[in-house]
């Protein structure tokens, strides 16, 4: 497809349950970025990719969360032992070279129960 | 720390009434201030990108400015179609994430 493409668009898991989120980025963008926005609040940054390296995790909260990337493409977000406050729309963006203008997936919404 | 404030929240216009969105900002070098506009269950959807103090930039019914410590998008005559949450977010020269605001939302009725 064209655009970012996020996988699953829902989730729902139990409190203590690992789960990870997937991102697939525009073809050719070298940026990618993963947000977490809850309900009425904006977008929280969380990590930065260049490449497959991460020159930015400042937003990752804890270290139960964490992010690769491989083959300069697809973007894996995990997050451990889930928390009710883990619960969020996860969105992946990609840039053609962090300029600020991203295109962003529809998102992973995430309940943990 | 860079920041950004949007106001009003929420704001309620009959179409064709004109007004406008503000965003407040503080960064440390601004590279660029970005609005974007996003959706019920949809992801943001990129609008525009301001770099210097002065500049404007249009598209329909939208037009955002720029001034040192603040951006405005005004909206004129709008329609029921322009319904949405329009976001501000500012990224600085030190670095390449975008800080957002929490977002106006806007609902314009017939």
């Amino acid at each position: 497809g064209a655009g970012v493409s996020q996988s699953p668009s829902n989730k729902v898991t139990e409190k203590g349950k690992d789960v990870e989120l997937r991102c697939d980025p525009i073809s050719g963008h070298t940026a990618l970025y993963w947000y977490r926005q809850s309900l009425g609040q904006g977008l929280e940054f969380l990590i930065y990719f260049q490449g497959n390296s991460a020159p930015d995790k400042s937003g990752l909260p804890s270290d139960r969360f964490s992010a690769e990337r491989t083959g300069g493409s697809v973007s894996t977000l995990t997050i451990q032992r889930t928390q009710q406050e883990d619960s969020a729309v996860y969105l992946c963006a990609s840039s053609e070279l962090a300029t600020g203008e991203l295109f962003f997936g529809e998102g992973s919404r995430l309940t943990v129960l | 720390e860079d920041q950004v404030t949007q106001s009003p929240e929420a704001l309620r216009l009959q179409e064709g009434e004109s007004s406008s969105l503000n965003c407040s900002y503080t960064v440390s070098g601004l590279r660029g201030l970005f609005w974007y506009r996003q959706d019920p269950g949809k992801g943001p959807e990129f609008l525009f990108t301001l770099y210097s103090a002065g500049e404007e930039k249009e598209k329909e019914r939208l037009k955002a400015t720029l001034t040192k410590k603040e951006s405005f998008l005004h909206i004129t005559a709008p329609k029921p179609e322009d319904s949405a949450t329009y976001l501000c977010a500012v990224q600085g020269y030190n670095t390449d994430k975008l800080i957002f605001g929490t977002g106006t939302r806007l609902q314009v009725f017939p």
